[in-house]
């Protein structure tokens, strides 16, 4: 069964520091991997998908994220955080032999101190 | 272009109530899924319908169904609310050849008093 682990439920940097948010999946079959931003009292919204192409994935906003097969791992970078990055972040998979059904993460909160 | 809509906003219920919640896919998607989150818990799938019919279910009892529409909008029934029900409804929709990217919409509030 496919599994999604997102280390730290909350994150605190400062303005202008990097951001670390890190993913690891469990999957018996190549995964598509995702990372999804929520904002307070919002729908989720798609930052950067792994779909088999490219490892290193730029997404929305300044965000990027490698994907890593021998550490099964997705984490989610971004080199200096700004005010506006402050929200929940989810990281899902999915198997596409079996639909469409994703799998989050428990999300991480990230906080950005001026 | 118009994203993923649900309706209502909100919505408050007492235990033992039904509920409809009403979802219209992005443009040119013809696959919606609906997911549950629960305060500070990430979403949960359960189910998805694709072509009317409900292709993948997740580990959700019975009380819980859906309904697509031949113009791919979707409903999702809860029947005899419980307390454990509140939470945010997602609807997702995806297109058929996105490599399974799903685009959610903003939720609808649940709670059961």
């Amino acid at each position: 069964a496919q599994s999604v682990t997102q280390l730290g439920s909350h994150v605190s940097v400062s303005e202008g520091a990097l951001v670390l948010l890190r993913c690891n999946y469990s999957s018996s079959v190549p995964p598509y991997l995702f990372w999804y931003v929520q904002y307070p009292n919002q729908g989720l919204q798609l930052l950067l998908k792994y779909t088999s192409a490219a490892t290193l994935v730029k997404g929305i906003n300044g965000f990027e994220a490698e994907f890593k097969k021998s550490e099964t791992s997705f984490h989610l970078t971004k080199p200096s955080a700004h005010m506006s990055d402050a929200a929940e972040y989810f990281c899902a998979v999915t198997d596409r032999n079996q639909g469409g059904k994703l799998i989050f993460g428990q999300g991480t909160e990230l906080s950005v101190k001026p | 272009d118009a994203g993923v809509t649900q309706s209502p906003t909100h919505l408050i219920k007492t235990r033992g109530q039904q509920v409809t919640l009403r979802c219209s896919p992005k443009s040119g998607h013809d696959t919606v899924s609906w997911y549950q989150q629960a305060l500070g818990q990430g979403p949960q799938f359960i189910f998805q319908y694709y072509e009317e019919e409900e292709r993948q279910r997740g580990n959700f009892p019975d009380r819980f169904s859906g309904h697509q529409f031949p113009n791919y909008s979707s409903e999702l029934n809860v029947n005899a609310l419980l307390l454990g029900d509140s939470a945010l409804y997602l609807c997702a929709s995806e297109g058929t050849g996105t490599t399974d990217t799903q685009y959610f919409g903003p939720g609808t509030r649940l709670t059961v008093l």
